[in-house]
């Protein structure tokens, strides 16, 4: 049962740039979140996707966006990035958006922005 | 403002102590608390607690919650350098009707160092 699977591992981007990083969530989830953890701190919630929706976003500027595909796997896409987007970035899924399932995490995509 | 506290947020010890990490919390509209592991990346999930004063253990690891005080703990017995990791607490908050807002409020973590 592959769990959640995120892609790339690491990247390096230059200020400015966009990047798009990439989730295929747990088997049988539908639910779809993105979290943010920079150094040294716990995660921090951008955004929630269910049925191809944003369902809900936490504090996080419209430089971050989303997508989720009709297979439940999703994107994040950074624009303009600035040098404090340097971060791991933790997608996450579950079943039901409000089922209060346990939440399953990836391995991260860490994003260096130089 | 939902906010979640842990402490210490770091933590030596030697192989075969015991260990107490701590979380409070102010969430409105609580629904659960939840552990998890971090060792290099992803977090892995260890508990989650609903229910005042109900142990939940799996092995050495334990945990318990207080929602009138608001807090839990985590307790790990015989400690093993397996054990070294960073452990984070989290809140989940519901809705009004009950059913789960969906996202998680993470502490900053509590960073575990078990010496041999």
């Amino acid at each position: 049962d592959a769990g959640v699977t995120q892609s790339p591992t690491h990247l390096i981007k230059t200020r400015g740039q966009q990047v798009t990083l990439r989730c295929s969530p747990k088997s049988g989830h539908d639910t779809v979140s993105w979290y943010q953890q920079a150094l040294g701190q716990g995660p921090q919630f951008i955004f929630q996707y269910y049925e191809e929706e944003e369902r809900q976003r936490g504090n996080f500027p419209d430089r971050f966006s989303g997508h989720q595909f009709p297979n439940y796997s999703s994107e994040l896409n950074v624009n303009a990035l600035l040098l404090g987007d340097s971060a791991l970035y933790l997608c996450a899924s579950t079943f039901g958006p409000y089922s209060g399932n346990t939440i399953y995490f990836g391995e991260g995509s860490w994003l260096t922005v130089v | 403002e939902d906010k979640v506290v842990q402490s210490p947020l770091s933590l030596v010890v030697h192989e075969g102590d015991t260990v107490t990490l701590n979380c409070s919390y102010e969430v409105t509209n609580f629904r659960s608390l939840l552990w998890y592991k971090q060792e290099k990346k992803a977090p892995t999930f260890l508990f989650m607690l609903t229910s005042s004063g109900i142990e939940k253990k799996s092995g050495r690891l334990s945990s318990i919650l207080d929602k009138k005080e608001l807090f839990s703990i985590l307790n790990i017995t015989a400690t093993q350098t397996g054990d070294s990791a960073v452990y984070l607490c989290a809140v989940e908050a519901s809705m009004n009707y009950g059913g789960s807002q969906g996202n998680l409020i993470f502490g900053k973590g509590t960073k575990l160092s078990v010496k041999p």
